[in-house]
């Protein structure tokens, strides 16, 4: 979930282990989520999205889950690499309407090789 | 060729000078963004244009402006800049409730 203060929350975790990233959303409205993975001085980059009419998807090494009971979505990336090594930010959206994404504020991952 | 484009990439600048960033994309979306990130916190939403006719304030609106040339084209200004804008923008762009694509980013230093 997200922490008060400036740092970001962080995840530090061995190389060849598999890593989860929490995100709490906030509008039980929200239609569409989307993970992003941003690299030192570089934009956000898409990863992986997901529907409210599914609960899980799967990608190369990544899965997201969404548990739209408790507002909550997960990300898994498996066998997780020094590569991985990102802020990764979850972001909110209304499909069809007027609605602005809301992003979350980040996790830090850092993998040890 | 990115889909987003910023420039300048990095700019450093004087206290009251006014300065612009401008952002292209080639998507083809009607929805453009300015983001503002500071060092570890997120994304801050400083304006918004779901069209060229439409121009909407986000939450830190204060001593920025915006520009919607075209579809393809967005700039941000600070009109007379300060310390505290010293941070790193991003310009982004989607569809209709869809993926928000992002620029690379400008970094932007007042002194």
């Amino acid at each position: 979930g997200e922490s008060v203060g400036l740092h970001l929350p962080t995840l530090s975790v061995q190389e060849g282990d598999n890593s989860i990233i929490n995100c709490a959303y906030s509008n039980s409205a929200s239609d569409y989520f989307i993970w992003y993975k941003q690299e030192s001085g570089k934009g956000p980059q898409f990863i992986i999205d997901i529907r409210s009419n599914m609960d899980k998807r799967q990608g190369q090494r990544v899965t997201v889950l969404l548990n739209k009971t408790v507002k909550h979505l997960s990300l898994q990336i498996a066998a997780t690499q020094p590569g991985d090594s990102a802020v990764y930010f979850c972001a909110e959206n209304i499909a069809g309407g007027s609605y602005i994404p809301t992003f979350g504020r980040g996790t830090s991952l850092i993998v040890h090789p | 060729d990115a889909d987003v484009t910023q420039t300048p990439r990095n700019r450093i600048t004087k206290t009251g000078k006014r300065i612009m960033l401008e952002c292209s994309q080639t998507k083809g979306h009607d929805r453009m963004y300015w983001y503002r990130q500071d060092p570890g916190l997120g994304l801050r939403l400083i304006y918004y244009s779901f069209d060229v006719k439409d121009i909407n304030k986000g939450e830190i609106s204060d001593g920025y402006s915006v520009s919607r040339q075209a579809q393809a084209k967005f700039s941000l200004s600070l009109e007379s800049a300060i310390p505290n804008q010293t941070a790193l923008y991003f310009c982004a762009t989607s569809d209709l409730g869809d993926t928000i694509y992002f620029g690379e980013g400008s970094w932007l230093t007042v002194v």
